[in-house]
């Protein structure tokens, strides 16, 4: 079965810093990666996903990901962050069925220093 | 815009009470999901469905049903609420394929069973 794991529950990051989001995926074959950002009290928004091709994937808000096949790992990066990427981030895997939904990490809560 | 909508932000019922979750998605999605959001535990597969009338067990289907009576729209239901059914209830929904259609969330029910 595929799961995902999210090593970091928390991160402390200061406002202008770079930062990096954890994710390893366990899958037999190329997975359907994602993630996902979640501001307080609202639902989930896809902000980046990777199918295939171009290892390195940009999204929105100015984040990007790479996808590493050699260390199951598909991380999230962003240059120089804002107090307004506080929030929780979840990693999630796609078997590619596509009827059977996503498996999620258990998520990383992103924390802004000023 | 695509919209996922759920109809209650918060709900508060006493255990043993049958409890009624509605979403409703505008986007002609032929599947739709409900999550569980707990801290700690990231998103978790309730049940799914990929069609009218037809439905699949997610990862932790047991004391939850569902109903699709229209493609529209995906009920979770709790025939009997007991208190550790206290979370976060969220609903999803995308077309059949994942390459051009994410996971669309509505912004959760939060339910509390006293």
């Amino acid at each position: 079965a595929q799961s995902v794991t999210q090593p970091d529950i928390h991160i402390t990051v200061s406002e202008g810093a770079s930062l990096e989001l954890r994710c390893n995926y366990s899958y037999g074959a190329t997975p359907y990666l994602f993630w996902y950002v979640q501001s307080p009290g609202q639902g989930l928004q896809l902000l980046l996903k990777y199918f295939s091709g171009d290892t390195l994937v940009q999204g929105i808000k100015g984040f990007e990901a790479e996808f590493k096949r050699s260390q199951s790992s598909f991380n999230l990066r962003k240059p120089s962050v804002h107090w307004s990427d506080a929030a929780e981030y979840f990693c999630a895997v796609d078997s590619g069925g596509g009827a059977d939904g996503l498996t999620f990490g258990k998520g990383t809560h992103l924390i802004i220093q000023p | 815009d695509v919209k996922v909508t759920q109809s209650s932000r918060y709900l508060v019922k006493r255990t043993g009470e049958k409890v009624f979750l509605e979403c409703v998605q505008d986007m002609d999605h032929e599947n739709m999901f409900w999550y569980r959001q707990d801290p700690g535990l990231g998103l978790r597969l309730i049940y799914f469905s990929y069609d009218v009338k037809m439905k699949e067990k997610g990862d932790i289907p047991e004391g939850y049903s569902v109903s699709r009576e229209k493609k529209e729209r995906f009920s979770l239901i709790l025939e009997s609420a007991s208190t550790n059914q206290t979370s976060m209830y969220l609903c999803a929904s995308r077309t059949r394929d994942p390459y051009n259609s994410p996971l669309h969330f509505g912004n959760g029910t939060r339910l509390t069973v006293t």
